[in-house]
């Protein structure tokens, strides 16, 4: 059964820092793997898909790793933003579409 | 971009009673499911929502708790039903195939509702 790790599970960060969000997964027998944000009460914002064939895909200021053979990725946030608070999770497709769900990181952006 | 739409957004509701959540999506999509996500806590799959036949659920969800229709590619229900206060959690639809998005597999999922049992 596929398990998924996310730390920190929170972090709080002075604006304009740099930071990385980690994820590791059990089972590397993968199809994708997908970073979403999502804010206090609401729905979830899909913010970068890793297909297991690839090493990375950016957006923006976001740029996110995927090391299938180690079961970890990575989202790095650039010049981070007080808009960028919210809660961080990295999702895992083995099939079927179904997502195993990592527990989150709690991003605070501080001004 | 596809809108993905629930109602209500939010309810309160007593012990005992059941509540049907509709998931609607502006254009057809390829699958649908639904998840919760119990307070603090991440997202759990309950099933997958198969049109015209009956849901694929997931460990420890069943049909006669958490009932699920599909009649058609842009259209899904789940029933909560018999509630307790352990089914308080926020429950969201998500889809795949969207027409127009070019990553392969991509999810995307609805506002939520926001379920409450007194």
């Amino acid at each position: 059964k596929q398990e998924v790790t996310q730390i920190p599970a929170a972090l709080s960060v002075p604006e304009g820092e740099n930071l990385v969000l980690n994820c590791s997964f059990t089972d590397s027998a993968i199809y994708n793997l997908q970073w979403f944000r999502q804010d206090p009460g609401k729905g979830l914002t899909s913010l970068l898909l890793i297909q297991s064939s690839q090493r990375e895909q950016t957006s923006g200021r976001l740029n996110a790793s995927l090391d299938k053979s180690s079961g970890r990725s990575t989202l790095y946030i650039a010049a981070s933003q007080p808009g960028d608070s919210a809660t961080y999770l990295c999702a895992v497709n083995n099939a079927g579409n179904m997502l195993t769900f990592g527990g989150g990181t709690r991003l605070m952006v501080k001004p | 971009s596809a809108v993905i739409s629930q109602k209500p957004s939010r309810d309160i509701c007593q012990r005992g009673t059941s509540l049907t959540i509709q998931c609607q999506v502006d254009s057809q999509v390829t699958m649908m499911f639904w998840y919760r996500q119990q307070p603090g806590q991440s997202l759990t799959l309950i099933a997958t929502a198969n049109q015209g036949s009956e849901a694929t659920y997931e460990s420890g969800f069943v049909i006669d708790k958490f009932p699920i229709s599909r009649p058609n590619l842009t259209f899904s229900t789940l029933t909560v039903s018999n509630m307790s206060p352990e089914d308080s959690s926020i429950y969201l639809c998500s889809v795949v195939g969207l027409a127009g998005v070019t990553r392969e597999n991509e999810q995307f999922f609805g506002p939520g509702t926001r379920l409450t049992v007194l």
